[in-house]
């Protein structure tokens, strides 16, 4: 119940493309849905998050939408650019357990000029 | 502002010694968080602390032990290591410890090789 599944595990883009990277969860308790980017030898850099009462969140090229119903969420990278290749993960956390979140398995996003 | 920093970048040990890891949340943050990523995979939850209390423990033997400092940084420490502790332990803050945010920020890691 604490599983955070993510698909693809990789991913390859035409430059100028949308890149769709989704993720399912079983513990309706989570109330918080972050994406994470991360660069070979980095820590992971918060991208953008959601919560559950809203369905779809932008900023710039990303966008999270969020289907509660279905328990699932999925990251849209819009005009996909090769700076953008990087491993994704989607999380979830819950209000009450604070700094835990249960990551995904993580998606390899190649964007090829 | 300085981000969450760790120390050591990169470390070596043998089989059976002891590490111990460091972090400095970002300034106002009262939280931290440790994680495990083994390569190729998602970070995995080992603690949260917060106002120097421990707030969380993930599925990590007893040889992993935390602690927090009253400047709000902390110390990671690992027992009797074994090939399969190598991995980037990472750091992580939030304001808060995520009650009414869950903004969550990590540090850029420190890698851990167990030979």
């Amino acid at each position: 119940q604490q599983q955070v599944k993510q698909s693809p595990q990789s991913l390859i883009v035409q430059k100028g493309g949308i890149s769709i990277i989704n993720c399912a969860y079983e513990n309706t308790a989570f109330d918080y849905f972050p994406w994470y980017q991360q660069f070979p030898g980095k820590g992971p850099a918060l991208l953008i998050a959601i919560r559950p009462d809203v369905s779809e969140k932008k900023e710039g090229r990303f966008t999270i939408s969020f289907n509660k119903s279905a328990k699932q969420f999925s990251l849209h990278i819009m005009d996909s650019q090769p700076g953008d290749s990087a491993t994704y993960f989607c999380a979830a956390g819950r209000k009450d357990q604070g700094g835990k979140l249960i990551f995904g398995q993580g998606t390899e996003l190649s964007v090829k000029p | 502002d300085a981000g969450v920093t760790q120390s050591p970048t990169h470390l070596i040990k043998t089989r059976g010694q002891h590490v111990t890891l460091r972090c400095s949340p970002i300034s106002g943050h009262k939280s931290v968080s440790w994680y495990q990523q083994v390569l190729g995979q998602g970070p995995q939850f080992i603690f949260q602390y917060y106002e120097k209390e421990e707030r969380g423990r993930g599925n990590f033997p007893d040889r992993f032990s935390a602690r927090q400092f009253p400047n709000y940084s902390s110390e990671l420490n690992v027992n009797a290591l074994l090939l399969g502790d190598s991995a980037l332990y990472l750091c992580a803050s939030s304001l808060n410890g995520g009650r009414s945010g869950n903004t969550i920020y990590f540090g850029e890691g420190s890698w851990l090789t167990v030979v």
